[in-house]
């Protein structure tokens, strides 16, 4: 089992320059989540997913948009990035308490 | 909004020394959970504690959960340079979906 993967690692945009974030998941968990961790900001909640074909916003969802087309995946993308977008991004998968998180995306807006 | 907080914000010890890391939070829950983060790696989950059990042990691990003053704590016993990581305290938050709010953190730097 792979559990949780990030693609891509580390990705650097200009800015309004667009991009997708592609989280994957074999463990059949309903729930999905997308993260952001900034320095002495601990994690923030930018969308999550109850299931396939569900989204819905988490605490920072203004300027992401989120996708869950297939149970295994959930796909993040910023239409028009800004450089306060420079952040780590997680992704992560549960059901129902515990979460299982990926390695990370390192973004950086130029 | 900051359900958790943790405190200290950063620990540094000798190895073989205990490390005792607190969590505040601010309104009632139904667990309390614990994760550990390496320097570049993503969250771990270290250990779950339900809020009519007071202790919980895991290895090295001891949580305990005072539910009456809304706070709880990790202890790592005999620690090692390989526990040198970010530690977090996560509670359910909103209306859950396993929704959870995560601490600050706290760095715990051991030394060899």
């Amino acid at each position: 089992n792979a559990g949780v993967t990030q693609t891509p690692k580390f990705r650097v945009l200009k800015t309004g320059q667009s991009m997708t974030l592609l989280c994957a998941q074999d463990m059949n968990h309903e729930y999905m989540y997308w993260y952001r961790q900034d320095p002495g900001m601990g994690l923030r909640l930018i969308h999550y997913s109850v299931g396939e074909g569900t989204t819905a916003k988490g605490e920072v969802p203004d300027g992401y948009n989120v996708s869950r087309l297939k149970k295994q995946n959930f796909l993040l993308g910023l239409e028009s990035a800004a450089p306060s977008q420079t952040s780590v991004y997680f992704c992560a998968s549960s059901y129902p308490n515990e979460q299982f998180f990926g390695p990370g995306t390192r973004l950086t807006v130029l | 909004s900051q359900q958790g907080e943790e405190d200290p914000q950063a620990l540094s010890i000798q190895e073989g020394e205990n490390a005792t890391m607190n969590c505040s939070y601010k309104t009632s829950i139904n667990n309390l959970q614990w994760y550990r983060q390496n320097s570049g790696r993503g969250l771990v989950h270290l250990i779950l504690i339900r809020s009519n059990e007071r202790e919980k042990h895991s290895g090295r691990l001891r949580v305990t959960l005072d539910t009456s003053k809304k706070s709880s704590s990790l202890l790592i016993t005999a620690s090692r340079a390989a526990d040198t990581a970010s530690y977090f305290c996560a509670t359910p938050s909103g209306t859950s979906y396993g929704k959870l709010t995560f601490g600050q953190g706290t760095i715990l730097t051991v030394h060899p």
